[in-house]
């Protein structure tokens, strides 16, 4: 049990669509890091929060977007869902930007029909 | 940037043998390492971490692992496993870019335990 919760846990949605998955991160946990994990890989990092600003980006396109909020919770928004878009996105918090420990969620399955 | 290799995609062994789960990582300054276990649609859970000092690190679940910066290693080893191993392990080593803690994970190593 990590304290990280996200919702929901499945979704399917339609190529074009845009979707928001959200994470409620451990209390004074003041960052947190979103990653994609398609099928058979191994997580991608694709960005970072700290204290409400994007701090930190992985190669993902502007279609990704994010937000935190001051209660520890966030959302990552995609636009124009793609079908390379199906993966587990997880979401992680950490104490700080440079945190040496990631307490990871149970992950959104995101399906693009 | 930072690269991680996990030089097997699937691991099967037998009920109370001995495993080891091989990771290199490319040679940086100075690293954090860390492996991660992944049960079936599950989230990840942190197994054990190396940010200095002693280079034998233990985890949880009776597992533990060895950092040589010679041979850019991080290789994951239990004695003696249990059905309930069964799970998809990651490495991962630490990337500061731009300020923030980027994650960079091998490909993962799918343990599987037969009895």
């Amino acid at each position: 049990e990590t304290g990280v919760t996200q919702s929901p846990t499945h979704l399917i949605k339609t190529r074009g669509q845009q979707v928001t998955l959200r994470c409620s991160s451990q209390s004074g946990h003041n960052t947190v890091s979103w990653y994609q994990q398609a099928l058979g890989q191994g997580p991608q990092f694709i960005f970072q929060y700290y204290r409400e600003e994007e701090n930190g980006r992985g190669n993902f396109p502007p279609r990704f977007s994010g937000l935190q909020f001051p209660n520890y919770s966030s959302e990552l928004n995609v636009n124009a869902l793609e079908l390379d878009d199906s993966a587990l996105y997880l979401c992680a918090s950490l104490i700080g930007p440079v945190g040496t420990e990631a307490f990871f969620g149970q992950g959104t399955r995101l399906t693009v029909v | 940037a930072q690269s991680v290799t996990q030089l097997d995609s699937q691991v099967p062994v037998f009920e109370e043998a001995p495993v080891e789960l091989r990771c290199n990582y490319s040679s940086s300054v100075s690293v954090y390492l860390f492996w991660y276990v992944q049960y079936p649609n599950q989230g990840l859970q942190l197994l054990l971490k190396y940010l200095s000092g002693s280079t034998l690190v233990k985890g949880i679940n009776g597992f533990e692992a060895e950092f040589n910066k010679s041979q850019t290693s991080f290789h994951l080893r239990k004695p003696s496993v249990h059905i309930s191993d069964t799970a998809e392990y990651f490495c991962a080593v630490s990337d500061l870019a731009q300020g923030a803690q980027k994650l960079v994970f091998g490909q993962g190593t799918r343990l599987t335990i037969n009895p």
